[in-house]
């Protein structure tokens, strides 16, 4: 079955420094994978979403992440974190089956400090 | 409204209450889900619903029960429930199950704190 690790469940940056947010999925199919973040007393909402083609992958608010085949990752990464991007950050990968329900990951807080 | 509504956005109840939780979707999509999120815990996929069809229910006890009377609306109905049924309640939407260009985006609606008492 297809699942997502994320590591860490918490990460503490310091605005303008570089976030990192790992990513591992399982999978028996090439796999469509998604981040989501969650904002203090909001619902999740779609960041990027890899499917096919170019592997590394823009999203909004400057992320963006990378799809690697050979390491089963799809890391989200920023250049340089601001206050705002503090929130829960949700990995996805589709499900096996014909539908395109995703199965996400436990979340990873990002925690930005002034 | 856009987007993805539920009320109420907060909710109170003992265990021997019977109460509602509405979602409603203005973006013409077709297929409509539940969630329950826990601290600690991950997203739990409880219903899933495509073009008003009931299409998976996960094991959820049946205190809990769904209706989608259309493709817009989306219920959940609560009876009996338990303190450990504490959670926030997530509604989502998406263009229906099977769409492979948008590879099923999901929106999700802000969600009902639900505290059982």
């Amino acid at each position: 079955a297809q699942s997502v690790t994320q590591l860490g469940s918490h990460v503490s940056v310091s605005e303008g420094a570089l976030v990192l947010l790992r990513c591992n999925y399982s999978s028996s199919v090439p796999p469509y994978l998604f981040w989501y973040v969650q904002y203090p007393n909001q619902g999740l909402q779609l960041l990027l979403k890899y499917t096919t083609g170019a592997t590394l992958v823009n999203g909004i608010n400057g992320f963006e992440a990378e799809f690697k085949k050979s390491e089963t990752s799809f890391h989200l990464t920023k250049p340089s974190a601001h206050m705002s991007d503090a929130a829960e950050y949700f990995c996805a990968v589709k499900r096996s089956g014909g539908s395109y329900i995703p199965t996400f990951g436990r979340g990873t807080s990002l925690i930005v400090h002034p | 409204e856009t987007g993805v509504t539920q009320t109420p956005r907060h909710l109170v109840m003992g265990m021997t209450n019977k109460k509602s939780l509405k979602c409603e979707q203005h973006l013409g999509h077709n297929a409509m889900y539940w969630y329950k999120q826990s601290a600690k815990k991950p997203l739990e996929l409880m219903f899933v619903y495509n073009f008003k069809e009931q299409t998976e229910n996960n094991s959820v006890p049946s205190r809990f029960s769904p209706e989608c009377p259309n493709s817009s609306h989306l219920f959940l109905h609560l009876h009996t429930l338990q303190p450990e049924d504490s959670a926030l309640y997530l509604c989502a939407s998406s263009q229906d199950l099977m769409r492979i260009s948008g590879a099923n985006v999901l929106t999700f609606g802000a969600g009902s704190r639900l505290t059982v008492l």
